[in-house]
C-alpha cells in the first residue's frame, strides 16, 4: 500500500538555525511530491513541488527540498529559520491517476 | 482574485442533524476535493470530483455525501450517520485531477457537533 511518513511529530528550532523536515514515502511508481505549510486554523499553502528533472527544488519563503530516489525521501530544508516559519508542515505524494496521500504532519516550533 | 472560499468558518450543530459545508472556486478547475483533518492525523480524503455530475469516494466517505452540479461548487453534507463529525474540513481544487496537479486549498470550516 502507498504510504507517506513524516517521522517527527514536533520539532523545535532556534531562530536563525537551519531546519530539515523529513518525509519518506513508499510507492511502486515514480511519485510526484509536494510540501505544504499550514498556519493554525488556516488552509494549506503550497511551498514547493517535484515532478521531474532537477532533484533539488526551490520553493517560496526560502525553502528547498531534495528528492532522493534511492532513499525514498523528499526532505524539506531551510538554512535560517524565522519566527514566522512556526507552523505545521505536510508532505504529500501522488502518482498518475491517483489522489494525493498526505503525511500526518510535523509541527515546527521556533524558539527565540 | 481567484481562489477557493469555504463558508462558514465555524459551524455548530446538534448531534443527529445533517449539515452542509460550502465550497466555491473561481479558478476554473475541473477537479475538487474534500478532506477531513483531525489533530495528529494529517489530511484524509472524503470525496473528490474530476468533472461535473461525477464524484468518487475517498478513504473515509462513510457518513458524508456530496454533489457536483456546477463546476464552481462542491458542497459536502455531513449526515447524522457520521459517528464523529467534529473536525476541521478542507476543500481543495486542481486543474484536472489527473497527473501531477497541484491542489489549492480553501481556508477550511471547523465543525463542532454538540
Amino acid at each position: 500500500a502507498q504510504s507517506v511518513t513524516q517521522p517527527d511529530i514536533h520539532i523545535t528550532v532556534s531562530e536563525g538555525a537551519s531546519l530539515e523536515l523529513r518525509c519518506n514515502y513508499s510507492y511502486g511508481a515514480t511519485p510526484y511530491l509536494f510540501w505544504y505549510v499550514q498556519s493554525p486554523g488556516q488552509g494549506l499553502q503550497l511551498l514547493l513541488k517535484y515532478f521531474s528533472g532537477d532533484t533539488l527544488v526551490q520553493g517560496i519563503k526560502g525553502f528547498e527540498a531534495e528528492f532522493k530516489r534511492s532513499q525514498s525521501s523528499f526532505n524539506l530544508r531551510k538554512p535560517s529559520v524565522h519566527w514566522s516559519d512556526a507552523a505545521e508542515y505536510f508532505c504529500a505524494v501522488g502518482v498518475f491517476y491517483s489522489t494525493l496521500t498526505f503525511g500526518k504532519g510535523t509541527m515546527l516550533l521556533v524558539s527565540p | 482574485d481567484g481562489g477557493i472560499t469555504q463558508s462558514p468558518k465555524y459551524l455548530f450543530r446538534k448531534e443527529g442533524q445533517n449539515v452542509t459545508l460550502s465550497c466555491e472556486q473561481n479558478l476554473n478547475h475541473d477537479a475538487m476535493y474534500w478532506y477531513r483533518q483531525d489533530p495528529g492525523q494529517g489530511l484524509r480524503l472524503i470525496y473528490y470530483s474530476q468533472i461535473v455530475n461525477d464524484f468518487q469516494k475517498g478513504d473515509i466517505a462513510e457518513g458524508y455525501s456530496v454533489s457536483r452540479e456546477k463546476k464552481e461548487s462542491f458542497p459536502l453534507t455531513v449526515t447524522s450517520a457520521q459517528k464523529n463529525p467534529t473536525a476541521f474540513y478542507l476543500c481543495a481544487s486542481s486543474t484536472t485531477g489527473q497527473g501531477p496537479d497541484t491542489q489549492y486549498f480553501g481556508p477550511g470550516t471547523r465543525l463542532t457537533v454538540l
